[in-house]
């Protein structure tokens, strides 16, 4: 199976910063990549698909990038509804494998 | 609004069977597949089955390869888990989720879930 590594697992930011969290596949999904934020409570909701693409309604603070094994989502400027956590996930193989989760958390 | 509904969870013994249901008030699930994804307390996702618009594929997580099976009732319009020889590791939240062919096969549709505690 795929193995999908996020990092950091954790980080503390303020509004307004940028940020950038990264994901690693364990082999090469092209762009089938996948970025889900979850906030406490709440059901996982669908931010990028296909590596990069804008999922409808989602801010465009955010954005994806990346191709083969490497990806990033970067928020271009913190906002306080983004306090949450991310998650990666391969839609390549039928595995469909998440990241283990990034947490955002506020500075 | 599309929403996905699950029923079934509950509190179960280890060792013991539970079913779970996934349905969707507002579409039909026919045409689409349906993933099921948990995530144990205080974790994060970890994806366990799937099924495909037809039903003739499936596919299961190592995690519960043999213990669960994943099946679809057109006539009911429903999606089930049956979930056996279960253990502490099994408690969860699982989520009905499904995957959109025009987003790429992205998961854009999720239940609210429902819990599966695995205890004695």
């Amino acid at each position: 199976d795929i193995q999908m590594t996020q990092s950091p697992s954790s980080l503390s930011a303020s509004v307004g910063d940028r940020l950038t969290i990264t994901c690693r596949a364990s082999q090469i999904i092209n762009t089938h990549l996948n970025w889900y934020q979850q906030k406490p409570g709440k059901v996982p909701k669908l931010l990028i698909y296909g590596a990069s693409i804008l999922n409808s309604g989602v801010p465009s603070r955010f954005s994806g990038s990346g191709s083969g094994t490497d990806f990033t989502l970067t928020i271009s400027s913190l906002q306080p509804e983004d306090f949450a956590t991310y998650y990666c996930q391969q839609s390549y193989s039928t595995s469909w494998t998440f990241g283990q989760g990034t947490k955002v958390e506020i500075k | 609004e599309e929403q996905l509904v699950e029923s079934g969870g509950g509190l179960v013994q280890p060792g013991g069977s539970l079913r779970l249901s996934c349905s969707a008030p507002r579409f039909t699930l026919r045409s689409t597949a349906i993933h099921w994804v948990r995530q144990a307390p205080g974790k994060g996702l970890e994806y366990v089955s799937a099924i495909s618009s037809n039903g003739a594929g499936t596919y299961y997580a190592d995690s519960v390869k043999g213990r669960f099976i994943i099946s679809r009732d057109d006539s009911k319009d429903t999606v089930f888990l049956q979930m056996s020889s279960l253990t502490t590791e099994d408690t969860a939240v699982y989520y009905c989720v499904k995957e959109s062919k025009l987003i790429l096969d992205a998961f854009d549709i999720w239940g609210q879930g429902t819990m599966v505690a695995v205890s004695s």
